[in-house]
């Protein structure tokens, strides 16, 4: 079957511009993470949807970041006003419930120049 | 602060040769996890330990779960071209076993 899939799998964006990446998880998956992997950084928790449970937005790290997951399928991370440092690859991943394995996305590369 | 180090950072080996990275922490984990991760693509889970002492098998690449559930380890017989990758140890917080807390990796060559 499908796996995670995200779009777009690369994003060049200016400072100060909004960014949108999307994630379409699994088919039949309850739980959706975001993360981000910095160079040289391991994964970063960004926000956790688990059904219609409110999303734990404990990792987000400022109010320029958001996200959304509308009929407990697909997933939209929003990026606010990009600075430098948002470049990242930011992965999405699935799993069938809170405690079952989590399979990832290829991610999305975003470069703010 | 990385809740778990990793070491070392960079490893280049010939193939056939045997390789052995860390993942380390002062904290106590109920689990870790090992991923691999292949350029373009994103983390795939290898293996899960949950019992200090712990050593598990899959095919060429043994796991071992500190006594004290600190550290582990990964250590891989006769490496091939094919087990080039990021090898990410991450474990749950604390607060919540669903939020993992990821090392930074080592990155892992082998040369045919």
């Amino acid at each position: 079957g499908a796996g995670v899939s995200q779009s777009p799998s690369n994003k060049v964006t200016e400072k100060g511009k909004d960014v949108e990446l999307r994630c379409d998880p699994i088919s039949g998956h309850t739980a959706l993470y975001w993360y981000r992997q910095s160079l040289g950084q391991g994964l970063e928790f960004l926000i956790y949807f688990q059904g219609n449970s409110a999303p734990d937005k404990s990792g987000l790290p400022s109010d320029r970041f958001s996200a959304e997951r509308t009929g407990g399928s697909v997933s939209t991370l929003t990026i606010q006003r990009t600075q430098q440092e948002d470049s990242a690859v930011y992965l999405c991943a699935s799993s069938f419930s809170t405690h079952n394995e989590q399979f990832f996305g290829p991610g999305t590369r975003l470069t703010v120049l | 602060t990385q809740l778990l180090e990793q070491s070392p950072q960079f490893l280049s080996i010939q193939e056939g040769e045997n390789l052995t990275v860390y993942c380390n922490s002062s904290s106590v984990f109920s689990s870790l996890q090992w991923y691999r991760q292949e350029p373009g693509e994103g983390p795939v889970l290898l293996v899960t330990v949950v019992t200090g002492g712990e050593v598990k098998k899959l095919k060429r690449l043994t796991f071992q779960f500190g006594d004290a559930r600190k550290d582990s380890s990964l250590h891989i017989t006769a490496a091939q071209p094919g087990d080039t990758g990021l090898y990410l140890c991450a474990g749950p917080t604390r607060s919540n076993d669903y939020k993992l807390s990821f090392g930074a990796g080592t990155t892992v060559t082998v040369r045919a």
